[in-house]
């Protein structure tokens, strides 16, 4: 069982918007501003999309968008586009020892 | 452009040691943190440890007593040692570059599948 929770899934249609949650804790997503959030498609390695719970890093389309309130992130993809369907992973910063909790992924289908 | 690329057997016995290479191109070792990172098969990610090009090392609570994470500066790569392994280490197992800033991997290498098994 992963430490932060997403859902499972989620579907939306061509130039639809999205919004995927990572609920985490006190003691991880909601005590550091240090959330990630990462596209992997099948087969592939991961890819970074968004840093320090807002932050894209050059090259990612503005399409994609982080925040977060308290316990829980959620990353936005706005017009969705065929290209987005991937699994996307939620990562957050949980102190010096444990370092960084993952969320179980979510598995994003566009119709 | 910065690559990393994984390296080692595809396939080690129960109780052995399992162990991975990842050598960086593009950019020197130095200055960074390294990363191993494994998904086993429909899994989640799951960070594994972090070395810096200085040896300082730190490794995920419950996988600590079986890890050893190294560094090798003049041939710009780092190594991973998972002692003991059973089923449950079958996985998908990535070094990437931790970012600047901390708590974030900003270049992949591609993945190499060890599995498991006698």
């Amino acid at each position: 069982q992963s430490a932060l929770t997403q859902p499972a899934s989620m579907s939306g249609s061509p130039g639809q918007s999205i919004t995927i949650s990572c609920t985490g804790t006190s003691s991880d997503v909601g005590g550091y501003n240090y959330v990630s959030w990462y596209q992997q498609h099948p087969g592939k390695a991961p890819k970074l999309m968004i840093y320090d719970v807002s932050k894209r890093p050059s090259g990612v389309s503005d399409r994609f968008s982080g925040s977060k309130s308290g316990n829980t992130a959620s990353l936005t993809i706005s017009g969705l586009q065929a290209e987005d369907e991937a699994d996307y992973h939620c990562c957050s910063y949980a102190g010096s020892s444990t370092y960084v909790v993952f969320g179980g992924g979510t598995k994003l289908t566009v119709l | 452009q910065v690559q990393l690329q994984e390296s080692g057997p595809g396939l080690v016995k129960p109780s052995e040691t399992l162990s991975l290479t990842c050598t960086v191109s593009g950019a020197s070792i130095s200055g960074s943190y390294w990363s191993w990172i494994r998904q086993a098969p429909g899994k989640g990610l799951e960070w594994i440890g972090y070395i810096h090009s200085s040896g300082n090392t730190n490794y995920d609570p419950s996988l600590k007593s079986r890890i050893t994470i190294s560094v090798d500066t003049s041939k710009n790569q780092f190594s991973l040692k998972l002692s003991s392994v059973t089923a449950a280490d079958t996985a998908v197992y990535y070094c990437a570059r931790i970012g600047s800033g901390g708590a974030r991997w900003d270049y992949w290498g591609q993945g190499t599948l060890v599995t498991v098994s006698s």
